[in-house]
């Protein structure tokens, strides 16, 4: 079974339209985070939650929000697409504020 | 503030080659390091980890050093496979919460 499962693993969309990103990890960890990889592969993290609860919440605009409805499972929904939003997506989590991390295959997401 | 930064990509290696890619960081207090790597179509790993100056992390070959004196963190490997052919990002945690801080990766090519 996939640790971390993230859905769909490409998404290709309209500008202006909304879609949805969806993330389970069966790890039994409680903490689960959104990163964003851009075409460089620079990496740079989005939002955490530790059991449903908001932890990090970086400099994202607020077309993203992050919704959390039990701690395996950590979803992002993404209003009025723009072409910047083109990135590659990962989902993650980890047991506590833990450094080990596990990554999801990511969801690469096109904007035209 | 914190920032971690690597060598530029992408490095080409004939296979049994010896590897070198590097790592300096900064920040404030005394950050864990990390070295992730990403194969093609893939999630990141942790790789390896250091947690105080003058650790060393090793996995499957792997090694790289806490150098507080130099801020430095250099990923090596003694002779290198096909298979290792990936992204490789230095990370560094200075808080607790799992807001790991990327590089912004290496590539690694190793042909045959």
């Amino acid at each position: 079974d996939t640790a971390v499962s993230q859905t769909p693993k490409y998404l290709v969309t309209q500008m202006g339209n909304d879609k949805s990103i969806k993330c389970e990890q069966n790890l039994g960890h409680d903490t689960m985070y959104w990163y964003k990889q851009d075409s460089k592969k620079f990496l740079k993290i989005m939002f955490s939650y530790n059991n449903k609860e908001l932890i990090i919440n970086e400099t994202v605009p607020n077309r993203f929000s992050p919704k959390s409805p039990d701690k395996a499972h950590l979803n992002l929904h993404i209003n009025s697409l723009e072409l910047g939003d083109s990135a590659v997506y990962f989902c993650a989590s980890s047991h506590g504020g833990g450094e080990k991390l596990f990554f999801g295959s990511g969801t690469q997401l096109s904007v035209l | 503030g914190n920032s971690v930064t690597q060598m530029e990509g992408p490095v080409t290696l004939s296979e049994e080659a010896f590897l070198t890619i590097n790592c300096t960081y900064t920040a404030t207090g005394y950050p864990s390091l990390f070295w992730y790597v990403q194969y093609p179509g893939e999630g990141l790993q942790l790789l390896l980890k250091a947690t105080k100056a003058d650790d060393k992390g090793s996995n499957k070959g792997f090694e790289a050093t806490y150098r507080k004196e130099t801020t430095s963190f250099h990923l090596e490997k003694g002779s290198v496979q096909v298979s290792d052919s990936a992204v490789y990002f230095c990370a560094l945690n200075y808080n607790q919460g799992g807001k790991l801080i990327f590089g912004q990766g290496t590539e690694l090519s190793v042909k045959p």
